[in-house]
């Protein structure tokens, strides 16, 4: 089985501010690892993702993640946030496997990131 | 397309009570999948469908959960003589069939159970 910890439940920052999003894995096989978007009243969307290959990720609008293996980490990162990106953030990992087991996501507890003014 | 559609946005309940949720994923999307969320925790999976065929469940879908995609199409989720435990957001998505195609969400049906 896979679980996923997401270190920081409200992380409150200042615009233009970086800012790191934690997350920490645990499976007995290889995983996916994915970064969802939760923004007020809206469904979740998918972020960015690490399949395989590179071990640092983009999204579009400029977050990344870097899968750490040893560390068993995928933390999200961004230089300089906006007002915009208060939203509700989850980390979630699905076992490398292939087929059916990729959509069976295994997430976070979410962590709540304020961008203030 | 509008994406993947849930109905209702939400439901008040009594205990005891049989509920039934609706999902409409993306038209052309075979996989189709149930979450459920409660509040301050991430989703956790409950069951998957490929076209008609449910193939996986979860331990968290008791025998009183009872999901069904006729067709292939359209999903409803039921659950039988409802608990004030089963209150939760109830997500959907859907993706299509290659593999590692992301998954729609939508955005939920909220049960509150009195």
């Amino acid at each position: 089985a896979q679980s996923v910890t997401q270190l920081d439940s409200q992380v409150p920052v200042f615009e233009e501010a970086p800012v790191e999003l934690r997350c920490n894995y645990s499976s007995s096989v290889s995983v996916y690892l994915f970064w969802y978007v939760q923004y007020p009243n809206q469904g979740l969307q998918l972020l960015l993702k690490y399949l395989s290959g590179s071990t640092l990720v983009e999204s579009i609008n400029g977050f990344e993640a870097e899968f750490n293996k040893s560390q068993t980490s995928f933390h999200l990162r961004k230089p300089s946030v906006h007002i915009s990106d208060t939203a509700e953030y989850f980390c979630a990992v699905s076992k490398n496997a292939g087929g059916t087991s990729y959509g069976k996501l295994t997430f976070g507890q979410g962590t709540i990131l304020t961008v203030h003014p | 397309d509008t994406g993947v559609s849930q109905n209702p946005r939400h439901k008040i309940t009594k205990r005891g009570q049989n509920v039934t949720f609706r999902c409409d994923p993306i038209s052309e999307h075979n996989r189709l999948y149930w979450y459920r969320q409660t509040l301050g925790q991430g989703p956790e999976f409950l069951t998957y469908f490929q076209n008609e065929a449910q193939l996986e469940k979860s331990r968290l879908l008791s025998d009183r959960f009872s999901a069904e995609r006729p067709k292939g199409s359209f999903s409803t989720l039921e659950i039988q003589r409802t608990e004030q435990g089963d209150s939760a957001m109830y997500l959907c998505a859907s993706s299509g069939d290659n593999l590692e195609e992301k998954l729609f969400f939508g955005s939920g049906t909220q049960l509150s159970v009195l």
